[in-house]
This record gives C-alpha cells, structure tokens and sequence, in this order.
C-alpha cells in the first residue's frame, strides 16, 4: 500500500504570495490532519478533516485554510506569505472514525513540504 | 504550544548501548505515541501506548507510561548508527482527540 504522498517536496515563495501544497492519504484512509514544524515552535497542529469537513482547526491565523476533496485528498493554502511561515509542513492520514469518542489512532506522515518564503 | 518537554534534548551514545529518552506532557491523555524523524525528513511511527496501559514492546523499542506523573520514557536497547535522529512524543489529550500535541524532541546520535 503506498504511503503519505505530498506535492510539492520543496517550494520557494516571496513575501505577499500565496501558496497550495497537496496530500494524499493512504488509500482508504479518510482523516488528514496538517502540521507546522518550525526549529523555534517546533511541530504544531493546523487542522484535521474527515470526509470533506473541516473537524478541528489549531491557533494558527485565518490565512491558513485547507480542504478536502471526495477522494479523500487534501489541499491548504497559506495567503499572504510571511517570513515566519518557513516551515516543514506535514500531512498525516489515519483511517479514523467519525465520532467524537473514537480514540486516536495511528497516524501515518508524508515526507512533508518544504516551504522557504524570502 | 507544546503539550510538554522531551528530556534529554540531545543525547549522543555508542553503537550498543540503550538509549532512554523521557517526555512530560500536561493534559489527561488518551494515548501516547512515539515518533523517529531522520534529518528534517516524515515523521516515522514507532509505537503507541494507550493510557490505561504501562508497558509497551516493539522490537528494541520499551515505552512506558506512567499517568500520575504524566511523563513517559522510550527506550532502544542496543543502539545502531540508524537509530541517529529526532525523536518526538506525542500525545492527544481528552476531548482532543484529533488533534497531535508533541514534545519538543531529543536529538540522538549513535556512534559506529
């Protein structure tokens, strides 16, 4: 079964742009969750969907969205590129439920984005 | 913000020693989960540990959990220049359980 698979592997943007990066869960996994990981706040939290909707979101600002498609495939956007969101950005998939008392299960990550805003 | 601190923050051993790595965390949790990351690379799963569990094996690797004191150490007995990373705890907190809380990391190097 493949794993993770994120688009691009490295990215290179000015300050003011805007930015997609792409995930692909493994094949029937239908949760995708995003990560931040940074040297100064290391790896944070930015959202988790499950079937197409947006399930919990981490104290990151509006600029960062995301979205999820049919098949299970995720989208986020960063608008308005800053310095400080040069990061790795990490996509995760698990099969996981749907309901809120599900405990967590593994999560699988890709090899991550890496984006570089100068 | 981090959910915790990973202790040490780099640890630096021989080829065959163990190396234990510890991880406090601040929240009731539902489980634990261990992470390896080779140089800026994916985060590789190594074993998870739920909380109303102690004890944990998966090969080299050793976790334990302890609840009351919410921290939890990993252990890898019998070290190779391959076990050389980052690794990260992780935990999803009650009525979080969504979401991924990690440490901050200890970076280990193994020397041939």
């Amino acid at each position: 079964k493949a794993g993770v698979t994120q688009t691009p592997r490295y990215l290179i943007k000015t300050r003011g742009q805007q930015v997609t990066l792409s995930c692909s869960p493994i094949s029937g996994h239908r949760s995708v969750s995003w990560y931040q990981q940074t040297p100064g706040q290391g790896l944070q939290f930015l959202f988790e969907y499950f079937s197409e909707t947006q399930r919990n979101k981490g104290n990151f600002p509006g600029r960062f969205s995301g979205r999820q498609f049919s098949n299970s495939r995720s989208e986020m956007n960063v608008s308005t590129l800053e310095l400080g969101d040069s990061a790795l950005y990490l996509c995760a998939s698990r099969s996981g439920g749907g309901g809120k008392s599900t405990h967590y299960n593994e999560q699988f990550f890709g090899p991550g984005t890496r984006l570089t805003v100068l | 913000s981090q959910q915790g601190e990973e202790d040490p923050q780099a640890l630096s051993i021989q080829e065959g020693e163990n190396a234990t790595m510890n991880c406090s965390y601040k929240t009731s949790i539902n489980n634990l989960q261990w992470y390896r990351q080779n140089s800026g690379r994916g985060l590789v799963h190594l074993i998870l540990i739920r909380s109303n569990e102690r004890e944990k094996h998966s090969g080299r690797l050793r976790v334990t959990l302890d609840t009351s004191k919410k921290s939890s150490s990993l252990l890898i007995t019998a070290s190779r220049a391959a076990d050389t990373a980052s690794y990260f705890c992780a935990t999803d907190a009650l009525g979080s359980a969504r979401q991924l809380t990690f440490g901050s990391g200890t970076q280990l190097t193994v020397l041939p």
